[in-house]
């Protein structure tokens, strides 16, 4: 496709069930990221996944978070057991990868979860 | 631990004004600067960005920042904002030793009033 994608768009969800956002990355894009957008928080760094190389998982704030990528493509953010504080909008964005930080970033629309 | 400051939360200008958003950021290697917009109902998209050479890059739609090394700014401007302006702006900055990840600012909300 000519962007990143994301889904589901939105998704409402109960306190204590598990969670999964799908994220579709530009074609041939190496390099892609999680991020989370809140009000308390602002646009947060979750997890970054660069080739076939281990993630960088410095961002996510629980052990209840995770993320996988497959095949270099197709990636998955999992939250077990979710919790009210955990709604907030999940941003995935992808990138070259080869310009060691300087490229630019795109990002998709955004998964927006509601815990309730 | 980087970090990226945005000084104005909610900006109210009216169209023709001249528009300076101020970000200061604290980290003392290489850096790359960056200016992400998102307008309403839109998804964030690149404005701008800086990594090397002249430290007055120019972005869309007429607007450009200053990188200032000695200050640790990248403050965006725009000489006539218009009312299509409206957004939601963010700073942000990656390092060669944060493997690439963007460390956002809180964002400034720009209103412009026709």
């Amino acid at each position: 496709g000519a962007g990143v994608s994301q889904s589901p768009s939105n998704k409402v969800t109960e306190k204590g069930k598990d969670v999964e956002l799908r994220c579709d990355p530009i074609s041939g894009h190496t390099a892609l990221y999680w991020y989370r957008q809140s009000l308390g928080q602002g646009l947060e760094f979750l997890i970054y996944f660069q080739g076939n190389s281990a993630p960088d998982k410095s961002g996510l704030p629980s052990d209840r978070f995770s993320a996988e990528r497959t095949g270099g493509s197709v990636s998955t953010l999992t939250i077990q057991r979710t919790q009210q504080e955990d709604s907030a909008v999940y941003l995935c964005a992808s990138s070259s990868g080869l310009a060691g930080g300087a490229e630019t970033q795109y990002f998709g629309p955004g998964t927006r979860l509601l815990v309730l | 631990a980087q970090s990226v400051s945005q000084h104005n939360h909610h900006v109210i200008l009216s169209e023709a004004a001249s528009l300076e958003l101020g970000c200061n950021y604290s980290y003392g290697g290489t850096v790359n600067l960056f200016w992400y917009v998102q307008y309403p109902g839109q998804h964030l998209q690149l404005l701008l960005k800086y990594f090397s050479g002249d430290p007055l890059v120019k972005g869309i739609k007429g607007f450009e920042a200053e990188f200032i090394k000695s200050k640790f700014s990248f403050n965006l401007r725009k000489p006539s904002v218009q009312w299509s302006d409206t957004a939601e702006y963010f700073c942000a900055v990656t390092s060669s030793s944060n493997t690439g990840k963007l460390i956002f600012g809180q964002g400034t909300t720009l209103q412009v009033k026709p």
